[in-house]
């Protein structure tokens, strides 16, 4: 069981937008800006989307935006694509009962 | 631009000490940055962290983990590794070494990843 839930898929149509919940609790998501979002394709290594709640690396598509609300971040993906399709992945920095990350159970998205 | 890439044997028998080495290239694993850490994933399954190792030698485990793992840094060769001990079919993974950011914890550049089989 993972310490983070998201919804175990979603989809969407070309062009649409989606929005992928994480919810934690006030040890993780809702007491830290740690919070991060992976893409991962088959076979594929993950790749970092979004990291501290909301912020971008250099090079990732703006159709792809962080939030958050209280205990639960979310990741929103404007103007799917067919290369969108993908499992994502949120995690958070923990301290409880020692410092280290906790990972959502990952999230199939599917573009219709 | 930083390059990761795992290395090891690909079958552990039970009981045995999984052994893995992460190469770092184009970075410093005595960068005061960032953290040097493991992830893995069963198959079909999701992202299980590890555990990561700061320059200092502090380290974040994984506490469901943390009797059984170890994370050496070999600054002279630039590479860290992983020991987790006593395994069984469950550590069955492909295992994934990364640096993560030092203010954000985000796993920001990652190896290709390598299957590791536990079995007899």
């Amino acid at each position: 069981q993972s310490a983070l839930t998201q919804p175990a898929s979603v989809s969407g149509s070309p062009g649409q937008s989606i929005t992928i919940s994480c919810t934690g609790g006030d040890s993780d998501v809702g007491g830290y800006s740690h919070v991060s979002w992976y893409q991962q394709h088959p076979a594929r290594a993950p790749k970092l989307m979004i990291f501290e709640v909301t912020n971008r690396p250099s090079g990732v598509s703006n159709r792809f935006s962080g939030s958050r609300s209280g205990n639960t971040a979310s990741l929103t993906i404007s103007g799917l694509q067919a290369e969108d399709e993908a499992d994502y992945y949120c995690s958070s920095y923990t301290w409880r009962p020692n410092p280290h990350v906790v990972f959502g159970g990952g999230t199939r998205l599917t573009v219709l | 631009q930083v390059q990761l890439q795992e290395s090891g044997p690909g079958l552990v028998k039970p009981s045995e000490t999984l052994s893995l080495t992460c190469t770092v290239a184009g970075d410093s694993v005595s960068n005061r940055n960032c953290y040097w850490g493991w992830i893995r994933q069963p198959p079909g399954k999701g992202l299980e962290w590890i555990g990561s190792i700061y320059y200092s030698g502090n380290t974040h485990y994984n506490p469901s983990l943390k009797s059984r793992v170890t994370i050496p840094v070999d600054t002279s060769k630039n590479h860290f590794s992983l020991k987790l001990s006593s395994v069984t079919a469950a550590d069955t993974a492909v295992y994934y070494c990364a640096r993560i950011g030092g203010g954000d914890w985000g796993i920001n550049s990652w190896g290709q990843g390598t299957l590791v089989t536990v079995s007899s």
